[in-house]
C-alpha cells in the first residue's frame, strides 16, 4: 500500500453535472498530481499541486480544476460533465524535493458519466 | 505522434519464461524512466526507476534505457502467474511535474 487514499471509489453521474474527487497524500509528501486513465489507455496528466499552488497542467479544459489544502490533501473538480469524462481518476503524491520524485498512486476513483 | 509509444499486447507467456516489454519515445528531454505495474481495478505500483541511459536490476526485473535510440525495456526473468498485470512505462524531463505514460502492455503468465 502506498498510503495514498482516494474517495469515493466509484461514482455515477449524469451529463452536465459536477463532481468532486478527493485524495489524501502519503505522510511527508507535499505534492499531489492528478491523472485521468481511460479504459485501455495509460494515465494522462491533468495537473499537479505543490504546497497549495498549481505547478503544471496538462491538456485539459478549464472545467477541470483543483485545490490543495494546508494538510496537502487535494480535490479534483470537474464541471459540466461529458460522456468522455468516464474514466479512472488517479491521484499520486510525491515528496516535492525539487527534483524528479517518485509518484505514488492511490487506487483511483472510477467515474461513470451517463 | 504520441510522446510515448507502447505495444498494448496482450502478451501471454508460460510460467518461467523471460518477458520483454518495450517503449519508444520522441522527446529527447526525457531523463527519468519508470516502469509501473497495474493490477485490475488498482492504481499503478512502481517497479523500477532509472535515470538516463544504462541498466538497473532488481531481483527478477531488469530495466534498460537506450537514450540514443529513445528506447526503454523491462525484462522479467522466471515469470510467475502473479506477474499477470498491465505494465506501464512512464518518463519525465528534469522538471518532474508531469509523467508521460505509455498505453500499457497487458501480460498474462500461464501456470
Amino acid at each position: 500500500e502506498t498510503g495514498v487514499t482516494q474517495s469515493p471509489t466509484h461514482l455515477i453521474k449524469t451529463r452536465g453535472q459536477q463532481v468532486t474527487l478527493r485524495c489524501s497524500s502519503q505522510s511527508g509528501h507535499n505534492t499531489v498530481s492528478w491523472y485521468q486513465q481511460a479504459l485501455g489507455q495509460g494515465p494522462q496528466f491533468i495537473f499537479q499541486y505543490y504546497r497549495e499552488e498549481e505547478n503544471g497542467r496538462g491538456n485539459f479544459p478549464p472545467r477541470f480544476s483543483g485545490l490543495q489544502f494546508p494538510n496537502y490533501s487535494s480535490e479534483l473538480n470537474v464541471n459540466a460533465l461529458e460522456l468522455d469524462d468516464s474514466a479512472l481518476y488517479l491521484c499520486a503524491s510525491s515528496l516535492g524535493s525539487g527534483g524528479v520524485d517518485i509518484q505514488y498512486f492511490g487506487a483511483g476513483t472510477r467515474l461513470s458519466v451517463l | 505522434q504520441k510522446e510515448v509509444e507502447q505495444d498494448p499486447g496482450p502478451l501471454s507467456v508460460p510460467e518461467g519464461a523471460i518477458v520483454s516489454l518495450n517503449c519508444t519515445y520522441s522527446n529527447s528531454a526525457f531523463q527519468y524512466f519508470m516502469w509501473y505495474r497495474q493490477y485490475s481495478r488498482k492504481g499503478p505500483e512502481l517497479l523500477m526507476y532509472t535515470y538516463s541511459s544504462g541498466n538497473k536490476e532488481d531481483g527478477r526485473f531488469t530495466a534498460q534505457v537506450d537514450k540514443s535510440s529513445k528506447y526503454i525495456s523491462l525484462f522479467i526473468r522466471d515469470s510467475q502467474p502473479s506477474d499477470s498485470a498491465t505494465y506501464l512505462c512512464a518518463m519525465s524531463d528534469n522538471t518532474g511535474n508531469q509523467f508521460y505514460f505509455g498505453t500499457g502492455t497487458s501480460l498474462t503468465v500461464i501456470p
